[in-house]
């Protein structure tokens, strides 16, 4: 069984202020997806990374795939009150489904 | 579109009692997926269905029974609910299993009492 592993598990910052989640495993994965969920609503994709090394921006949000592919940091510039939710990482060997980590709950006061 | 239906939105059961779980999808995709969502535990996946006419267990499916209807439609069935089994409930579908985006339900929250 993959497991995934999510730290910090709770994060409670100020407006303004920069932050970082991690994801990691020890297993290798094909392609790895970071998801937001609000609550009451079901988790959204925020973006699939799969090669090793590789490094996506979305606004505000850049994803960073280890090397290794065993890895995932989520970095936030300036976080707002509309990033609060829980960020969910899922990895994915080849053909296979994906496993979810458990989560990391940020929440950003203004 | 109304992308990924679940119904009901919430229900209370007590133990032993029986209910099914109804899941649609108007994306034509192939795969579908049924999860529980437990505090501090992420989400597990209970079953699916890599495409119209197959299924196969997750990795929690004791307990849970699903029926493919159609490429739109995934059901899943708690035979006699306990109270292990109180969780929120998430039906997911997406293009093909282990790549693609996978797309969620607003989620069914379950009390067994």
């Amino acid at each position: 069984t993959q497991l995934l592993e999510q730290s910090p598990q709770f994060l409670s910052i100020q407006e303004g202020e920069n932050l970082t989640v991690y994801c990691n495993s020890s297993s290798v994965f094909s392609s790895l997806q970071w998801y937001r969920q609000e609550p009451g609503e079901g988790p959204v994709l925020l973006v699939t990374v799969v090669t090793g090394g590789e490094v996506k921006k979305l606004k505000r949000l850049t994803f960073q795939f280890g090397d290794a592919r065993k890895d995932s940091s989520l970095h936030i510039t300036a976080a707002q009150p509309g990033d609060t939710g829980l960020y969910l990482c899922a990895g994915a060997s080849y053909g296979q489904n994906f496993v979810f980590g458990p989560g990391t709950r940020l929440s950003v006061l203004p | 579109n109304a992308g990924v239906t679940q119904t009901p939105k919430f229900q209370v059961l007590k133990t032993g009692q029986s209910m099914t779980l109804q899941c649609a999808q108007d994306m034509n995709h192939n795969s579908m997926y049924w999860y529980r969502q437990d505090p501090g535990m992420g989400l597990r996946l209970i079953y699916y269905s890599a495409s119209e006419g197959t299924t196969d267990k997750g990795e929690v499916p004791n307990g849970y029974n699903v029926s493919r209807l159609n490429k739109r439609e995934f059901s899943l069935r708690l035979e006699s609910a306990a109270p292990s089994q109180t969780s929120v409930y998430f039906c997911a579908s997406s293009e093909h299993v282990g790549l693609d985006e996978q797309f969620f339900g607003p989620g069914t929250r379950l009390t067994v009492l």
